[in-house]
This record gives structure tokens, C-alpha cells and sequence, in this order.
């Protein structure tokens, strides 16, 4: 089993629709969940991070961890095709290590006009 | 923000030549940068921690002797693919440690392509 799973899609959905994006995970101990957005050809970067259970909220980004299910989520509301790219979860190592990351294997989306 | 410049942005080299991929931190100093590989709709898989000036901690399965791996600064790491193969080909990403923002930043990969 691996360590984050995530379904690679690809989702498409028209301009302004609310996406929901899902990844589970194998292992309790993990604490410290991230988001990352990728568009083709470039590196990640970070929309959200999420430390404990609950809801966090950025914009029209909204990151939700469960941990007694092991399912952490992020939502984009009114979406834009500027938002279309790859969006990776992930887990990090904790303590010092925030760069040591397992990621999902990405879900494409595409918001079109 | 924080910038991570990761030159060059991509490469063809011919097989059994040497390759080595540059990872600045330009605006932070960072102890430790990863390095990271990522086939065509693939995920990021982590190959490489980079600690300044002491030996890389390598992944299971990831050859130390054939991606060596150089952080002699704390802005700079470089990973030198040696006596590459196609199968070598990749998209290869470093991310550097910003203690004072506690987050990691990406670099923008190089695509290396081997013929």
C-alpha cells in the first residue's frame, strides 16, 4: 500500500464549478499535510498545509484533513481555467524535515470555459 | 518569495556522457535541499536529501555512485547524472529547506533527455 494515494484523474469541470480533490493515507503518525499545484513542465509549489484535523481556508481554497478516516481533501471554489493543472497532496517528515515529502500521484484537472 | 533557480531547465546529452543539474537558493540559505524525479505522469518520487557539507542521504533504490550529489555551499547543490542511459531520462526537481519560513521551496526541474 502506498504511503499517500490519489486519484489521477483527470477531472474536468466548467469555469466556476466546485472541485474536490481527495488523497488518503496509510500511516496515523502522520501529522503535517500539504498541497502543491503544478502546471506543466514546472516544479510545484505550495497552495495549503495542514497540521492537525479540521478545515483550513485560503482564498477560494479549502483544505480539510480527517484523520480518523485518513482522507485529507482540498476544495477550489469557483473555478477558474487558470486553475488547471496537476495537484499533488502530500505528507511531510516532520520536525526540520518539511522538505522530505511523499506525494500522491497528482490528479490533472482542467477547467474549461 | 522565496526563489529556488534550478538551471538548466533542460538537456539532451547522448548516452554513457555526464549531465549535472545546478539548485540555487537565492534569497535564504538552506542546509538541506532534496532532490526529486518525476516520470511523465508520475508523481514526485524523492531520490536524494542534500545536507551542506556532509555526505547525501540517499533512498532506497536510488544509485549513490550514478546520481552524486554535491552541496558545498548552503545555496548550492548540484546532482550530476553520470554515464547516462534514456532510461535516465526524467524530470528532475531539488527543493531547498527555508528554516526561517519553515517550508520548502521547488526549483522549476530540469527535463533531461538522454539520446
Amino acid at each position: 500500500q502506498k504511503e499517500v494515494e490519489q486519484d489521477p484523474g483527470p477531472l474536468s469541470v466548467p469555469e466556476g464549478a466546485i472541485v474536490s480533490l481527495n488523497c488518503t493515507y496509510s500511516n496515523s503518525a502522520f501529522q503535517y499535510f500539504m498541497w502543491y499545484r503544478q502546471y506543466s513542465r514546472k516544479g510545484p509549489e505550495l497552495l495549503m498545509y495542514t497540521y492537525s484535523s479540521g478545515n483550513k481556508e485560503d482564498g477560494r481554497f479549502t483544505a480539510q484533513v480527517d484523520k480518523s478516516s485518513k482522507y485529507i481533501s482540498l476544495f477550489i471554489r469557483d473555478s477558474q481555467p487558470s486553475d488547471s493543472a496537476t495537484y499533488l497532496c502530500a505528507r511531510n517528515a516532520g520536525g526540520t524535515s518539511y522538505g522530505k515529502l511523499t506525494f500522491g500521484q497528482g490528479t490533472i484537472l482542467t477547467v474549461h470555459p | 518569495g522565496a526563489v529556488v533557480s534550478q538551471h538548466p531547465s533542460w538537456v539532451i546529452c547522448k548516452s554513457g556522457t555526464s549531465v549535472k543539474i545546478e539548485c540555487r537558493s537565492l534569497d535564504f540559505q538552506a542546509t538541506t535541499m532534496f532532490w526529486y524525479r518525476q516520470f511523465p505522469k508520475q508523481s514526485l518520487m524523492l531520490m536524494a536529501t542534500s545536507n551542506e557539507g556532509s555526505k547525501a542521504t540517499y533512498e532506497q533504490g536510488v544509485e549513490k555512485d550514478k546520481f552524486l550529489i554535491n552541496h558545498a555551499s548552503l545555496t548550492l547543490s548540484t546532482l550530476t547524472v553520470t554515464s547516462a542511459h534514456p532510461e535516465d531520462s526524467s524530470f528532475y526537481i531539488c527543493s531547498a529547506n527555508d528554516r526561517v519560513r519553515a517550508e520548502a521551496f521547488f526549483g522549476q526541474g530540469t527535463r533531461l533527455t538522454v539520446v
